[in-house]
């Protein structure tokens, strides 16, 4: 595709169960990166792939948070356990090569009943 | 702590009125500052990246400008349709690897017709 694709759109979900987003980068990138936009708030960044390593996870906020890439394209973000906290919109951007400009996915809204 | 700073949080402007959106920074180690434009509901589009103190870049009615503490976002003779949300953000050299962007949180532009 043309540009980043994320899927689902929006997610509806219960307190306590897991959630996975799903992230389609755009052909060719190598970097990837996932962010969370909270309401009022800016953008907060989570993790980085390049290739399908992620040499740094700090920014994940809880050990509930994994994320996985596979075949140097589709990432996965998975939240373990969901509290009403991890309501957000989940961003993915991919970059042709660490450093150069991100482009935006249009999200998955994340709404933990 | 490093630090991406956004002002005014929401300016409101006559179609064709020109102003400027401001964006501070304080980081040690910029390694590029970049701007997006985000429309409700839809991820962050990129519009310019900009390198070092000095550096120019323009767009239609935009044009951007970085000094060693701040970038602005120029918008001349603006047109409705660039009512958005106007996003700054910076990369710094890090010890280790890439670092995601550092956002601030946003100005709120709206031109009215």
């Amino acid at each position: 595709g043309a540009g980043v694709s994320q899927s689902p759109s929006n997610k509806v979900t219960e307190k306590g169960k897991d959630v996975e987003l799903r992230c389609d980068p755009i052909s060719g990138h190598t970097a990837l990166y996932w962010y969370r936009q909270s309401l009022g708030q800016g953008l907060e960044f989570l993790i980085y792939f390049q290739g399908n390593s992620a040499p740094d996870k700090s920014g994940l906020p809880s050990d509930r948070f994994s994320a996985e890439r596979t075949g140097g394209s589709v990432s996965t973000l998975t939240i373990q356990r969901t509290q009403q906290e991890d309501s957000a919109v989940y961003l993915c951007a991919s970059s042709s090569a660490l450093y150069q400009p991100q482009h935006f996915g249009d999200g998955t809204r994340l709404s933990i009943l | 702590e490093d630090q991406v700073t956004q002002s005014p949080e929401a300016l409101r402007l006559q179609e064709g009125e020109s102003s400027s959106l401001n964006c501070s920074y304080t980081v040690s180690g910029l390694r590029g500052l970049f701007w997006y434009r985000q429309d409700p509901g839809k991820g962050p589009e990129f519009l310019f990246t900009l390198y070092s103190a000095g550096e120019e870049k323009e767009k239609e009615r935009l044009k951007a400008t970085l000094t060693k503490k701040e970038s602005f976002l120029h918008i001349t003779a603006p047109k409705p349709e660039d009512s958005a949300t106007y996003l700054c953000a910076v990369t710094m050299y890090s010890g280790g690897g890439a670092d995601g962007l550092t956002f601030g949180k946003g100005t709120h532009l709206i031109i009215q017709p």
